[in-house]
């Protein structure tokens, strides 16, 4: 299995509250991507990085902020957390991009209330 | 926008029979195809990737064919075990994304 980890693996938090999710690889692949996976939605891009502090958005991006400072770990942020945002996260990596096999963490699953 | 559709949504069979899933895509301009496997609570397990040069992927009961003119690719099982019992999910590459389906989630019975 790829070395992806993910934390926390579970959080509650109240609407308007920022949380930031933490995604941590030793595969040192180039390329971090985050998914949000919701009923009927399958999953969907938020953002990703193709390189430290090289980041772009993904088709669900509103509402969320992403940094990479390491080429290990990647963060999303939801700065003012909404209902909406209730979802299972997951993180992603792939050495150099959609050419390649991708690799999935364990997942966050996110509950606002 | 590339979608992804994937048919039947859910599909039970007995144990042993052999099975067919679909996964069909509306943009032939994709890098490659990639199949997943996603247990309950879990993440998603890579099984099986078919680049757009190739036609077809063997992973010991696994089989993945592409077509990509016609945007179609099948996951064929052979001798299904209830262990086997999972969603599965097809996801292509095009321009810079990966673009998913919602899966279909398969029950072997004993």
């Amino acid at each position: 299995d790829a070395g992806i980890t993910q934390s926390p693996r579970h959080k509650v938090t109240e609407t308007g509250t920022p949380v930031t999710l933490r995604c941590h690889q030793t595969e040192n692949h180039r390329y971090m991507y985050w998914y949000r996976q919701d009923p009927g939605h399958g999953l969907r891009l938020i953002h990703y990085s193709y390189g430290v502090k090289d980041t772009d958005k993904g088709e669900v991006s509103d509402g969320y902020s992403v940094s990479r400072s390491k080429t290990e770990d990647f963060l999303l942020t939801l700065e003012s957390a909404t209902s909406s945002q209730t979802s299972v996260y997951f993180c992603a990596i792939s050495e150099l991009g959609v050419a390649y096999e991708q690799y999935f963490g364990p997942g966050t699953r996110l509950t606002v209330t | 926008k590339q979608e992804v559709t994937q048919i039947p949504a859910a599909l039970s069979v007995p144990e042993g029979e052999n099975l067919v899933l679909n996964c069909s895509f509306t943009d032939s301009a994709i890098y490659n195809l990639q199949w997943f496997r996603q247990d309950p609570g879990k993440g998603l397990t890579s099984l099986l990737l078919i680049q757009s040069s190739q036609r077809e992927q063997t992973s010991g009961r696994l089989n993945a064919s592409l077509d990509k003119s016609s945007g179609r690719s099948t996951l064929y099982i052979a001798a299904s075990q209830p262990g086997d019992s999972a969603t599965y999910l097809c996801a292509v590459s095009t321009g810079n994304q990966f673009y998913f389906g919602t899966g279909t989630s398969l029950t072997v019975i004993p």
